[in-house]
């Protein structure tokens, strides 16, 4: 059955800092893999996603991910992050019925 | 703005009554899944369906069931609630994209 691990609950970092959010999977498959921001009470929004081809993907927001099939990982980065980047973050594996990782809190410092 | 409209924002309901939950979107999606987001939780896939039809269900009682009409909006309703109920209900529509799908704002349910 195909599932996500998102070892880190909460991870706080100052403004301008650098970011990488660890996303490990299960699937049987080729998964295809997705990064979700969700902001208090709000939906989620889709930061990037990967089918196939280039394993490092870019997304929206300065937001990057890199698939490593030998680690059964798609780890989320961002090279200098904003204090809008508060938020939820969510990995996820589709492709249909796709399966959420319990997320990751983002807190930034000033 | 997502494209996706889910109504009601907000619905409170007392245990044991029954709720229906709509999502609609201004263009037509063949693909629509249902998601139930506990506090401090991921989503939990409910059910998909695709063309009308039950095309996929996660590990949830059959008194959580779904409709997909002709226009593509979507019911999700939910008979005898329970308090453990009480969460955000995620509308996703299958976007352009294989695989992608683009969530609706939610709908706050919580059971008294």
């Amino acid at each position: 059955a195909q599932s996500v691990t998102q070892p880190d609950i909460h991870i706080t970092v100052s403004e301008g800092a650098s970011l990488e959010l660890r996303c490990n999977y299960s699937y049987g498959a080729t998964p295809y893999l997705f990064w979700y921001v969700q902001s208090p009470g709000q939906g989620l929004q889709l930061l990037l996603k990967y089918f196939s081809g280039d394993t490092l993907v870019q997304g929206i927001k300065g937001f990057e991910a890199e698939f490593k099939r030998s680690q059964s990982s798609f780890n989320l980065r961002k090279p200098s992050v904003h204090w809008s980047d508060a938020a939820e973050y969510f990995c996820a594996v589709g492709p249909n019925d796709m399966r959420f990782g319990a997320g990751t809190r983002l807190t930034v410092k000033p | 703005e997502t494209g996706v409209t889910q109504s009601p924002t907000h619905l409170i309901k007392t245990r044991g009554q029954q709720v229906t939950l709509r999502c609609s979107s201004q263009s037509g999606h063949n693909t629509v899944s249902w998601y139930q987001q506990a506090l401090g939780q991921g989503p939990q896939f409910i059910f998909q369906y695709y063309r009308e039809e039950e095309n996929g269900r996660g590990n949830f009682p059959p008194r959580f069931s779904g409709l997909q009409f002709p226009n593509y909006s979507s019911e999700l309703n939910v008979n005898a609630l329970e308090l453990d109920d009480s969460a955000l209900y995620l509308c996703a529509l299958m976007d352009g994209t294989r695989g992608g799908y683009t969530f609706g704002s939610g709908t706050r349910l919580t059971v008294v």
